[in-house]
């Protein structure tokens, strides 16, 4: 059973056009994540939310923003996408318990036209 | 955060043992070593965690020397589905923030038959 989801799978848009990505969970962790994966790279994360607390890495662009209305979904907003934007986009979950792994989704493609 | 360096490739053969070794010298008191496989387009899948000593799963076997300064990630008989990325984390509960990962650069698993 799916556990994290990220819909949809495969996002295609133009570039400057405004793009949301979506992720629901079903584990009731209350901290979530957005990683960004470009090909052969490692995941980089982006910011993450603990509860309704938002925590931004100190070098993701203001071009990313993210939203999370309750404790089962995320959104990640990109205002103006460009060119170096396209990649796999990557939600996880935790729970706030020391050291728990983290639960991925198997991630949104996003290619930009 | 304490940086990670593992190998870029390794390549076995059906069957048999395969130990990742991964070098994290600057890691902290309250730091846990993580393990990840991904595979393509699929998110990362959590395999292993300890702290010291040894630690044995289903999957794997995670084996930390007493300096905690290196650990070896060990697969026993693999088989063609364990070809994969294996990703080496220490990470840190930040309290009140969650867990923060960052990911290295990974080792690229490749079996053979």
């Amino acid at each position: 059973d799916a556990m994290v989801i990220q819909n949809p799978r495969y996002q295609v848009t133009q570039f400057g056009k405004p793009v949301t990505l979506s992720c629901s969970q079903t584990l009731n962790h209350n901290v979530m994540y957005w990683y960004q994966q470009k090909s052969s790279q490692a995941p980089k994360l982006l910011f993450h939310y603990y509860d309704k607390d938002f925590n931004n890495e100190a070098d993701t662009p203001d071009n990313f923003q993210s939203r999370r209305p309750n404790t089962s979904f995320c959104f990640l907003d990109i205002r103006s996408p460009g060119l170096g934007d396209a990649a796999m986009y990557l939600c996880a979950t935790s729970r706030q318990n020391q050291n728990q792994p983290q639960h991925f989704g198997d991630g949104t493609r996003l290619s930009i036209l | 955060l304490a940086k990670t360096t593992q190998p870029i490739s390794m390549d076995s053969y059906e069957g048999q043992e395969v130990n990742i070794t991964c070098s994290h010298n600057n890691i902290a008191t309250n730091d846990y070593i993580t393990w990840y496989q991904q595979f393509p387009s699929q998110g990362p899948r959590f395999i292993i965690q300890g702290y010291k000593t040894k630690v044995t799963n289903e999957v794997a076997s995670l084996f930390i020397p007493a300096d905690r300064k290196s650990s070896t990630l060990s697969l026993p008989r693999v088989s063609l589905s364990d070809t994969a990325v294996y990703y080496c984390l220490v990470g840190e509960m930040i309290y009140n923030q969650g867990g923060k990962l960052i990911f290295g650069q990974g080792t690229e698993l490749s079996v053979k038959p």
